[in-house]
């Protein structure tokens, strides 16, 4: 189910901040995790209940919440940033929900 | 170094049954739950279901309950994933995936998740005649 809504794709300049957002009634009231998906390799989570950085994640990476929109920002984005971006949370009747995905681009 | 490994790529013919495999290592296999994830070429991830590999209990999303069967085998610390009858619209990748367990106090306790830590590096199924 796709239940939560992403942009599909984000374009900065190196160096910028990238923010991708995701929303729906679901993160208000449940955790949200982000994976990094990049060409050909499985997805890597990169934020953890809505703000943690995963372990090995550089610090550029971070994450914010407000009401039924949570945002990951990339500060400073490098080319090696460029991916799929899913964000995850899940309902009330426990089934895990992903966003459609938001490609960035840095370049 | 706790690792999802999956069984590798498969090709086959619609009607035709399979199985993939995930192993966990370097964790508890008990210990957490492991789902399962769908992306077709150019697409986003699809939540499967989800089983607790301790007790084998199960939950299908309702895009695939009855279209796929999930199970567990704890003494080889291996999740599987089974199609009874393939068809070219199965044609994807699968990615295992370990969630850590979330207890939320009720009574009795109850077994719940939030997202993943641990991803497999993928299986892919290739359906066609």
């Amino acid at each position: 189910s796709h239940d939560l809504t992403q942009p599909p794709s984000v374009s900065v300049s190196p160096g910028q901040t990238a923010r991708i957002t995701c929303s729906g009634d679901a993160v208000a009231k449940h955790y949200v995790y982000w994976y990094q998906q990049k060409p050909g390799q499985a997805p890597v989570v990169v934020i953890y209940k809505d703000s943690e950085r995963a372990s090995g994640i550089p610090e550029r990476f971070s994450a914010s919440s407000s009401g039924t929109t949570v945002t990951l920002t990339v500060s400073g984005a490098r080319a090696e940033d460029e991916a799929d971006y899913y964000c995850q949370s899940k309902d009330n009747n426990d089934f895990v929900l992903f966003g459609r995905g938001t490609k960035l681009t840095v370049l | 170094e706790v690792q999802l490994v999956q069984s590798g790529a498969e090709v086959k013919r619609p009607g035709e049954s399979l199985r993939i495999s995930c192993k966990g290592s370097g964790y508890s296999f008990t210990s957490y739950w492991i789902a399962w994830v769908r992306q077709t070429p150019g697409k986003g991830l699809e939540w499967m279901g989800i089983i607790y590999p301790d007790d084998s209990r199960t939950t299908y999303s309702p895009s695939f309950q009855g279209q796929v069967t999930m199970s567990a085998d704890k003494s080889i610390s291996t999740a599987f994933l089974q199609w009874s009858s393939l068809k070219a619209s199965d044609t994807a990748m699968y990615y295992c995936a370990r969630l850590p367990v979330v207890v939320v106090p009720a009574s009795p306790p109850k077994f719940s998740y939030y997202g993943v830590d641990v991803w497999g590096q993928g299986t892919t199924v290739t359906v066609s005649s």
